[in-house]
């Protein structure tokens, strides 16, 4: 399958600062896209997830962008705070598996500092 | 409801040593999936099970086994471990498919020697 990836491995904000991070795709059919944070030594946690049916989609706190024109999408991070600290992945259904399983990107470290 | 359980939390073998990883889950999940991480990386699929006695391959699966004999466990197999096999493994489970009921396990911490 199309492979998801990401531009940057680490990203370090401050408190308070908005953080944005983003997300390339190579597949111009994909069109489901979730967005994933890891904590250290936890699993995976769902986030938001958006259809391409949709440039934006708000959740709290956080918004993702998607521009299918470019394949890429990005997540943004309002007021960004300590516990927000973690790995985020995005990732898109596998069609082998009856879009019942995921493709990962290799994923971003967000660093907050206070 | 303690939702998807991994044991053991951290494992050492040595090469050519055989083990099983358990992953339960008590959500009645028909859809369970195991994914390996390796340092730096995206989980990559194993193998996965859309129900009980129903399992496929996914991107990795050479060197494990799996079966699905109830709807609640699904263990994860190495028959002959290898180093290439340390990695930090994770177990999930959705209700029908559908990711965003999707749940991952906290992981199981495997090291090949």
């Amino acid at each position: 399958g199309e492979s998801v990836g990401l531009h940057l491995p680490t990203l370090s904000v401050q408190e308070g600062d908005n953080s944005i991070i983003n997300c390339a795709y190579s597949n111009s059919a994909s069109d489901y896209f979730i967005w994933y944070k890891q904590e250290s030594g936890k699993g995976p946690q769902f986030i938001i997830d958006i259809r391409s049916n949709m440039d934006k989609r708000q959740g709290q706190r956080v918004t993702v962008l998607l521009n299918k024109t470019v394949k890429h999408l990005s997540l943004q991070i309002a007021a960004t705070q300590p516990g927000d600290s973690a790995v985020y992945f995005c990732a898109e259904p596998r069609p082998e598996s009856g879009y019942s399983t995921l493709t990962f990107g290799k994923g971003t470290m967000l660093l907050v500092s206070p | 409801n303690a939702g998807v359980t991994q044991t053991p939390k951290f494992q050492v073998l040595k090469t050519g040593q055989s083990m099983t990883l358990q992953c339960a889950q008590d959500m009645n999940h028909e859809y369970m999936s195991w994914y390996r991480q390796d340092p730096g990386m995206g989980l990559r699929l194993i193998h996965y099970s859309v129900g009980a006695g129903i399992t496929d391959q996914g991107e990795v699966p050479n060197g494990y086994n799996v079966s699905r004999s109830t709807t609640e466990d699904f263990p994860l197999r190495l028959l002959s471990a290898a180093p290439s096999q340390t990695s930090v493994y994770f177990c999930a489970s959705s209700l029908d498919g559908q990711l965003m009921t999707q749940y991952f396990g906290p992981g199981t911490r495997l090291l090949v020697l």
